[in-house]
């Protein structure tokens, strides 16, 4: 039971644009997201994070964006740049977990000079 | 910042030996671990928690006598994974969390690839 879902395995985008990466859950409970990134042979780097209570987060270039009602986040990044290029991971806590983290699949973002 | 440190990065053993990944909390104190697993191009799962001087709280389908872990300090938590087999090949990775409560960001160990032959 995938409670977090990134449903785009990998991302291409230009440097200079806009990257965008998505991510779903199905359990209302969740009440606080966290953005990761992972490069390879390393552990996962906190981004940005978003309390349930917030719609919109934002930290120089990344922003996150929480849709209750669709049970949807994004994770923006504005201009993205050749060293954004990683593996990014989107998670979730409820209040109950005492911070135990169910993450997503993880979305691969490529970043081209 | 706050740094988490794992040992040993890579492993390789044979099966049905026993391997121990540490993992240390080099400038806080954690009272709570957490120990993931990542198998190629699948999410993080979590393991189990692991608490300071007691016993560990795993997840569901986690054989609690073959990860062993163990909280002896504030700052390392380890985890046995005993009587290795092929199939417990995979990357494990720690977290844990500095003071501040529940939604404070985990910070992550570098993970620790093993390889059971």
């Amino acid at each position: 039971d995938q409670q977090v879902k990134q449903n785009s395995p990998s991302l291409s985008v230009q440097e200079g644009r806009i990257s965008i990466l998505n991510c779903d859950y199905t359990n209302s409970m969740f009440d606080y997201f966290l953005w990761y990134k992972k490069y390879p042979a390393e552990g996962p780097t906190f981004l940005i994070s978003i309390s349930s209570i917030k719609d919109k987060n934002e930290d120089g270039r990344f922003t996150v964006f929480l849709n209750k009602s669709a049970k949807h986040l994004s994770l923006h990044i504005v201009p993205s740049q050749p060293g954004d290029s990683a593996v990014y991971f989107c998670a979730a806590i409820s209040g109950t977990s005492y911070g135990k983290l169910t993450f997503g699949q993880g979305t691969i973002l490529t970043v081209h000079p | 910042g706050a740094v988490v440190s794992q040992h040993p990065s890579r492993v390789i053993c044979k099966s049905g030996t026993s391997v121990k990944i540490e993992c240390r909390s080099l400038d806080f104190q954690a009272t709570t671990m957490f120990w993931y697993r990542q198998f190629p191009k699948q999410s993080l799962m979590l393991m189990a928690t692991s608490n300071e001087g007691s016993k560990a709280t795993y997840e569901q389908g986690v054989e609690k006598d073959k990860f062993l872990i163990n909280h002896a300090s504030l700052t390392l938590s380890t985890l046995t994974v005993t009587s290795a087999h092929p199939e417990d090949s995979s990357f494990y990775i720690c977290s844990a969390r500095d003071s501040g409560g529940a939604l404070r960001p985990l910070h992550f160990g570098n993970g620790t690839r093993l390889t059971v032959t």
